[in-house]
């Protein structure tokens, strides 16, 4: 089966650093990838999105990029903030699936 | 709404019993999907639906799971005769035209005693 994996299950970070959370993915056929948040007790959030055919996306604060040599996928948050403490999960769309990781627990230490 | 609804948002109930988990996506949205999640995990893909097309069932871990979506509006899952193992959160999400921006509900928390 499919398989999308994470390298750090948590990461903790001061305020005010950047965080870079990283997902690898098995799939070379995959063409498109997001990335979600999701709080305790809440449902996944989108974040941002990135298709194959690019190696970078920039939104607010949050930049991903894409390696598809090596199939890896990594999200950068600029100047982490309390609120951004949540589990981030990396998904890949292959056909009509998400696949989605097991996550990463981000901490910010205030 | 503004959002996808699911209700209920917990449910307890008895090792055998059968369960009805509804998904109220937003408004205009063709596509829709379930996810299990266990404790601690990620999400695992349950069953697709897009538009009028046959439903994606390739996630659907035993026939005693199945799910209903009448057109572009409410689906139900049922679980039937349900298992320990079934307790988890399970997540409806729904988007315009099945690809990026998905919404996600906050789940059905479900604990099977």
């Amino acid at each position: 089966g499919e398989s999308v994996g994470l390298h750090l299950p948590t990461l903790s970070v001061q305020e005010g650093d950047n965080s870079i959370i990283n997902c690898a993915y098995s799939n070379s056929a995959s063409d498109y990838f997001i990335w979600y948040k999701q709080e305790s007790g809440k449902g996944p959030q989108f974040i941002i999105d990135i298709r194959s055919n690019m190696d970078k996306r920039q939104g607010q604060r949050v930049t991903v990029l894409l390696n598809k040599t090596v199939k890896h996928l990594s999200l950068q948050i600029a100047a982490t903030q309390p609120g951004d403490s949540a589990v981030y999960f990396c998904a890949e769309k292959a056909g009509n699936q998400f696949y989605f990781g097991t996550g990463t627990s981000l901490t910010v230490i205030p | 709404g503004a959002g996808v609804s699911q209700s209920p948002s917990n449910k307890v109930t008895e090792k055998g019993k059968d369960v009805e988990l509804r998904c109220d996506p937003i408004s205009g949205h063709t596509a829709l999907y379930w996810y299990r999640q266990r404790l601690g995990q990620g999400l695992e893909f349950l069953i697709y639906f897009q538009g009028n097309s046959a439903p994606d069932k390739s996630g659907l871990p035993s026939d005693r799971f199945s799910a209903e979506r009448t057109g572009e509006s409410v689906s139900t899952l049922t679980i039937q005769r349900t298992q320990q193992e079934d307790s988890a959160v399970y997540l409806c999400a729904s988007s315009r035209e099945g690809i990026g921006g998905y919404t996600f509900g906050s789940g059905t928390r479900l604990t099977v005693v």
